[in-house]
C-alpha cells in the first residue's frame, strides 16, 4: 500500500513571495490534515479536511495561509505572502475514516520551507 | 486546554541499555495517547496507541508503553535499545469532539545511541 506522498520535499524562498504544497493522502482515506512543525518543536494541526469539507482550521493563519482538497483526494496549501517565521515542516497525514479519534494517522515525509 | 509535556529534550543511552521516555498529558476525558518516532527527512511513524483497556501497550520495534491515570502519564519504554533507535520521539494525545479529531504533540525528545 503507498503512503502518504508530497511534494516538493524542499523549498526555499523569499519573503513576501507565494509557496504551494501537494499532498496526496492514501487511496480511500476520507480525513486528511496539514501540520506545521518548527525546528525544536512538535507538529501543530493546521487544518483538517473530513472529505473535501474542512472540519478544523482554527489554527490556519488564514490572512496568509489557504488550503484546499478537490473531490475529496489530494490537497495543497498555499502560503501568501510568506514570513520568516513560516520556516518550518509541512506534514501532511491521513487517516482511514470520518469522526474517529481512535483511527491512526499516517503521515507523509513532509516538506522543508526555508524562507529567507 | 489539553496539553502534553515530554521532560527530557535530549537523551544519551549506550546500544543495549534499557530506555524510557516520558510523557505527562492533560485532558479532561479519558486520553487516546499515541508516541510516534521520526527518523531524520521522515515523517512520524507510529509507534504504539492506548484507547481502553490493558494500560501495557506493546507496539513495533520492541516498544512499550504504560498509561498510568493516576500520574497523568505514558511512558515509553524499551529493555534493550538498537543504534537504528536514534530518532525524534514524540507523545500524542488524541483531542476533540463533535466528530473529529486532531493530535496534539509534545516537543519531543531526540535520542541519540552511543555504540
Amino acid at each position: 500500500e503507498a503512503g502518504v506522498a508530497q511534494s516538493p520535499r524542499y523549498k526555499i524562498i523569499e519573503k513576501r513571495q507565494s509557496v504551494a504544497f501537494w499532498c496526496n493522502p492514501i487511496s480511500g482515506h476520507a480525513t486528511l490534515y496539514w501540520y506545521q512543525q518548527i525546528l525544536g518543536q512538535g507538529p501543530k494541526l493546521l487544518i483538517q479536511f473530513q472529505n473535501n469539507g474542512v472540519v478544523d482550521d482554527s489554527q490556519l493563519p488564514k490572512d496568509r495561509f489557504s488550503a484546499e482538497r478537490l473531490k475529496g483526494v489530494d490537497s495543497t496549501l498555499k502560503i501568501q505572502p510568506a514570513k520568516l517565521e513560516d520556516s518550518a515542516v509541512y506534514l501532511c497525514a491521513s487517516s482511514a475514516r470520518v469522526g474517529w479519534s481512535t483511527d491512526t494517522q499516517y503521515f507523509g515525509p513532509g516538506t522543508r520551507l526555508t524562507v529567507l | 486546554a489539553q496539553s502534553v509535556t515530554q521532560p527530557d529534550i535530549h537523551i544519551t543511552v549506550s546500544e543495549g541499555a534499557s530506555l524510557e521516555l516520558r510523557c505527562n498529558y492533560s485532558y479532561g476525558a479519558t486520553p487516546y495517547l499515541f508516541w510516534y518516532v521520526q527518523s531524520p527527512g521522515q515523517g512520524l511513524q507510529l509507534l504504539l496507541k492506548y484507547f481502553s483497556g490493558d494500560t501495557l501497550v506493546q507496539g513495533i520495534k520492541g516498544f512499550e508503553a504504560e498509561f498510568k491515570r493516576s500520574q497523568s502519564s505514558f511512558n515509553l519504554r524499551k529493555p534493550s535499545v538498537h543504534w537504528s533507535d536514534a530518532a525524534e520521539y514524540f507523545c500524542a494525545v488524541g483531542a476533540g469532539s463533535g466528530g473529529y479529531n486532531k493530535l496534539i504533540f509534545g516537543a519531543g525528545t531526540r535520542l541519540a545511541v552511543h555504540p
